[in-house]
């Protein structure tokens, strides 16, 4: 079975600062996929970033990256220069024929 | 191009009734699924649908029920209703039955009350 662990309830970061959000992973699948996702309180899963478990480099979209550690099993969320429009949900979730979400992290942006 | 579309999008609920919520996929997209969000919790697979044939169920009792119709849009329909039942309940959508990339697009869910 496929679990995706998330630590950190919540969060707080400065803005303009970097954040990393932490995520493990279980799975005993040799290829999968990981994704995050940002939920702000309309609910809506806004999709981030996205890595395959074949990908060499670390995948990045713009303020986003993903620090992939496979033999660690972990996929934190990077997010630089932080904005207050970044306040929200943050999800990470396994690929398979379904989508295995984390328990989120609650991310504050203080100005 | 019209995004995945849910209906409703807020709704209340007595105990004992029954629900059906609706998902409308992009178009062109074949493969539906189905999540519940609890307040305070990551959402949690309840239904996939592709081709209009159940390809995946979640660990849910068998009050809920969903079916994909011809046109690929889907109902989730929800038996018995109990307070636990309240929660977000997210319309997903995607071209293939297996996910890559940013191939999935979610609807902005139906918020289900149950009192």
């Amino acid at each position: 079975a496929q679990k995706i662990t998330q630590t950190q309830p919540g969060m707080f970061v400065q803005e303009k600062e970097a954040v990393t959000l932490d995520c493990t992973y279980d799975t005993s699948d040799q290829s999968y996929g990981l994704f995050w996702y940002k939920q702000p309180s309309s609910g809506e899963m806004i999709f981030l970033i996205y890595q395959g478990s074949y990908d060499e480099q670390n995948a990045t979209e713009g303020r986003y990256s993903l620090n992939f550690q496979k033999a660690r099993k972990s996929a934190n969320l990077v997010i630089s220069a932080s904005q207050l429009g970044d306040s929200a949900m943050y999800f990470c979730a396994m690929q398979g024929n379904k989508l295995v979400f984390g328990a989120g992290t609650i991310l504050r942006v203080k100005s | 191009d019209a995004g995945v579309t849910q209906s409703p999008t807020h709704l209340i609920k007595t105990r004992g009734q029954h629900v059906t919520l609706r998902c409308s996929p992009i178009s062109g997209h074949k493969s539906v699924s189905w999540y519940q969000q609890v307040l305070g919790q990551g959402p949690q697979f309840i239904f996939q649908y592709y081709e209009k044939e159940e390809r995946g169920r979640g660990n849910f009792p068998d009050r809920f029920s969903a079916r994909q119709f011809p046109n690929y849009s889907s109902e989730l329909n929800v038996n018995a209703l109990l307070l636990g039942d309240s929660a977000l309940y997210l319309c997903a959508s995607s071209f293939s039955r297996k996910y890559s990339g940013n191939t999935i697009y979610f609807g902005e869910g139906s918020w289900l009350t149950v009192v």
